[in-house]
């Protein structure tokens, strides 16, 4: 299995400011991701986070509202950018060892924005 | 496109009671599904993974059951107590989609156990 740290498990921010999420592994993974659960919704996939080139982004989610990092492999960022209510969400980070296998996730962040 | 469809959205039950939670798909091209636990707020925990090739897992108080041809996956928990209220998520990965999204959610289950 996997260990995954999430950090911060909360926060609330100011409309127009942004907040850089923090997910550190104790394995090494190619595969990481980050993903968006609203309040009452399930899990939508936000990218792929990938070693050493540019993340994956799904259908709805922009680089440049959702700049993300993945320095090595076992650590990732994912910056929500200025921030508006609607961006209100817990936000998850999520690993698997090998491809198409048990995913593992963090505790995620619960991000109220006001 | 897979949709993922869990019932019921919420459910309570006495504590001792055995239960069932449900899961079905629409598309039963799966490589795996997941069954997991979410705390209030919190985030995902795993529970059980089926590959698309067996019928059930279990995990303590917690078998796992899969239908493929049906569609359909269902969790039972034995013997349940207060602490296993919670959100219970399924999650379905398809196959053959090598680096695209392939990991389907449904919206859950929320179970509260009565003490």
């Amino acid at each position: 299995s996997a260990v995954i740290s999430q950090k911060p498990s909360r926060d609330i921010c100011q409309r127009g400011t942004s907040l850089t999420i923090q997910c550190q592994v104790d394995s090494q993974v190619t595969m990481m991701f980050w993903y968006r659960q609203q309040p009452g919704q399930s899990l939508t996939l936000i990218a792929t986070a990938n070693q050493g080139s540019e993340a994956t982004y799904e259908s709805g989610f922009v680089i440049d509202k959702f700049p993300i990092s993945r320095p090595n492999l076992t650590f990732s960022t994912l910056t929500v950018s200025n921030m508006s209510p609607e961006d209100s969400s817990i936000y998850l980070c999520s690993v698997e060892l090998q491809r198409d296998t048990e995913a593992f996730f963090g505790q995620g962040t619960r991000l109220t924005v006001v | 496109k897979q949709e993922v469809t869990q019932i019921p959205a919420a459910l309570s039950v006495p504590e001792g009671e055995n239960l069932v939670l449900n899961c079905s798909f629409t598309d039963s091209a799966i490589y795996n599904l997941q069954w997991f636990r979410q705390d209030p707020g919190k985030g995902l925990t795993s529970l059980l993974l089926i590959q698309s090739s067996q019928r059930e897992q279990t995990s303590g108080r917690l078998n796992a059951s899969l239908d493929k041809s049906s569609g359909r996956s269902t969790l039972y928990i034995a013997a349940s107590q207060p602490g296993d209220s919670a959100t219970y998520l399924c999650a379905v990965r398809l196959n053959g989609r090598t680096g695209a999204n392939n990991l389907f959610f449904g919206t859950g289950t929320r179970l509260t156990v009565i003490p």
